[in-house]
């Protein structure tokens, strides 16, 4: 019984091109978020939805656009890949987006552009 | 803004305890997490912690003084699948975000 997932798990592709990542979760969390972990390990959140309603929105270039179908699904597309964009993508949720709610994380999607 | 600060990397030997710090410095306090991620896999939750003191959990305790904007991860009978990145996190208060701090990689050896 996966809590979250995300696919697909890697993702290998050219420059220029546009891919998606999709992520759901099963455990009836309204607050879903999008981190980004870079080669040097470093954890940074780019998005995060609260009951499909975007409530953070950190300084991430325009061609990355999360979409919130209902409350179990965050995707992120991304338009026009630059190398820069290889890094580890992690989908993650918690049960609110207030107090000290643990976030529960997906497998990760390793995105290598070449 | 957030600042967080932990080591980048420790070696502790198996059996042993191992303390790994963390000091931040926010806009507003709403608790610290310490998230524990293996190499090649998600960061997985161990601890949270918004009032000043020790938090026992088995093995792992955690420890914050919201005074001194401090807190660390206490691993005891170390074991060598204790092996791992160790991340603190912060959250600030309301809709704001948890900021991650780098992570200390902690090595355990025989």
């Amino acid at each position: 019984d996966t809590a979250v997932s995300q696919t697909p798990k890697y993702l290998v592709t050219q420059m220029g091109n546009d891919k998606s990542i999709k992520c759901e979760q099963n455990l009836g969390h309204d607050t879903m978020y999008w981190y980004k972990q870079d080669s040097k390990k470093f954890l940074k959140i780019m998005f995060s939805y609260n009951n499909k309603e975007l409530i953070i929105n950190e300084t991430v270039p325009n061609r990355f656009s999360p979409k919130s179908p209902d409350k179990a699904h965050l995707n992120l597309h991304i338009n026009s890949l630059e190398l820069g964009d290889s890094a580890v993508y992690f989908c993650a949720s918690s049960a609110t987006s207030r107090g000290g709610e643990t976030q529960y994380f997906g497998p990760g999607t390793r995105l290598l552009v070449l | 803004g957030q600042n967080i600060d932990q080591p980048t990397e420790m070696t502790a030997t198996e059996g042993a305890i191992v303390q790994i710090n963390c000091t931040y410095q926010t806009s507003g306090f709403n608790g610290l997490f310490w998230y524990q991620q293996h190499a090649g896999e998600a960061p997985t939750f161990l601890s949270y912690n918004v009032l000043d003191g020790l938090e026992e959990k088995g093995r792992f305790s955690s420890f914050l003084s919201r005074s001194k904007g401090y807190s660390y991860l206490l691993l005891k009978e170390l074991q060598m699948k204790d092996s791992a990145s160790y991340l603190c996190a912060v959250k600030p208060g309301g809709y704001q975000k948890v900021t991650f701090g780098t992570g200390t990689k902690l090595q355990v050896i025989p």
